[in-house]
């Protein structure tokens, strides 16, 4: 159980267009979900908590309006890069949990590797 | 706020045992994660520890010492796919729910 899918696994990308990222849970309802970036080498950093049926709850230093997050179900929340530059380019893991208690596990989707040209 | 400390680079032998080492600081305590992470791939779960002790998992174990603000991952009987990176998370809880501060990971390199 507590499978996370994400989709793509990979996206290749021009400098000034839109990415779509998709994180679904697929054998549990999840509450809440949680988005990660991570450069190379370094550990995970998290960008922002998705909350299904309410806007999402960004990091400081996260441009909302850059990275647009949906949560329309208890299985799938979106992650929109938009007007993705060079500098976007990085593995991004969302994960997700039946609840937000603190005991609550996040299991992890496998991850999406964006490279924007 | 949240502070985690872990080694960044270890390496060990194969069949050997190692131990991974975290330190902790933080406002309120609600457990402590561990997650390995192979390149490229996502973090898989390893084990949670909320209270204090020794917890073992097959060939991995995890200890918790909270009034020290210290847990560590034992990793016996090491196979090469055991190269990989291990994270210690805690939880914000409060007002942050189950979101996590990660550590930087911990590097392990098994060697024959």
């Amino acid at each position: 159980g507590a499978v996370v899918s994400q989709h793509p696994s990979r996206v290749i990308c021009k400098s000034g267009t839109s990415v779509k990222i998709e994180c679904r849970s697929l054998d549990f309802q999840a509450t809440t979900m949680f988005w990660y970036r991570q450069f190379p080498k370094q550990s995970l950093m998290l960008m922002a908590t998705s909350n299904e049926g309410s806007k999402a709850t960004y990091e400081q230093g996260v441009e909302k309006d850059k990275f647009l997050i949906n949560h329309a179900s208890l299985t799938l929340s979106t992650l929109t890069v938009t007007s993705a530059h060079p500098e976007d380019s990085s593995f991004y893991i969302c994960s997700a949990s039946w609840d937000r208690k603190p005991t609550d596990t996040q299991y992890f989707g496998p991850g999406t590797r964006l490279t924007v040209l | 706020g949240q502070n985690i400390d872990q080694p960044t680079e270890m390496t060990a032998t194969e069949g050997a045992i190692v131990q991974i080492n975290c330190t902790y600081q933080t406002s309120g305590f609600n457990g402590l994660f561990w997650y390995q992470q192979h390149a490229g791939e996502a973090p898989t779960f390893l084990s949670y520890n909320v209270l204090d002790g020794l917890e073992e998992k097959g060939r991995f174990s995890s200890f918790l010492s909270r009034s020290k603000g210290y847990s560590y991952l034992l990793l016996k009987e090491l196979q090469m796919k055991d190269s990989a990176s291990y994270l210690c998370a805690v939880p914000l809880g409060r007002g942050g729910g189950n979101k996590l501060t990660f550590g930087t990971g911990t590097q392990l390199k098994v060697e024959l």
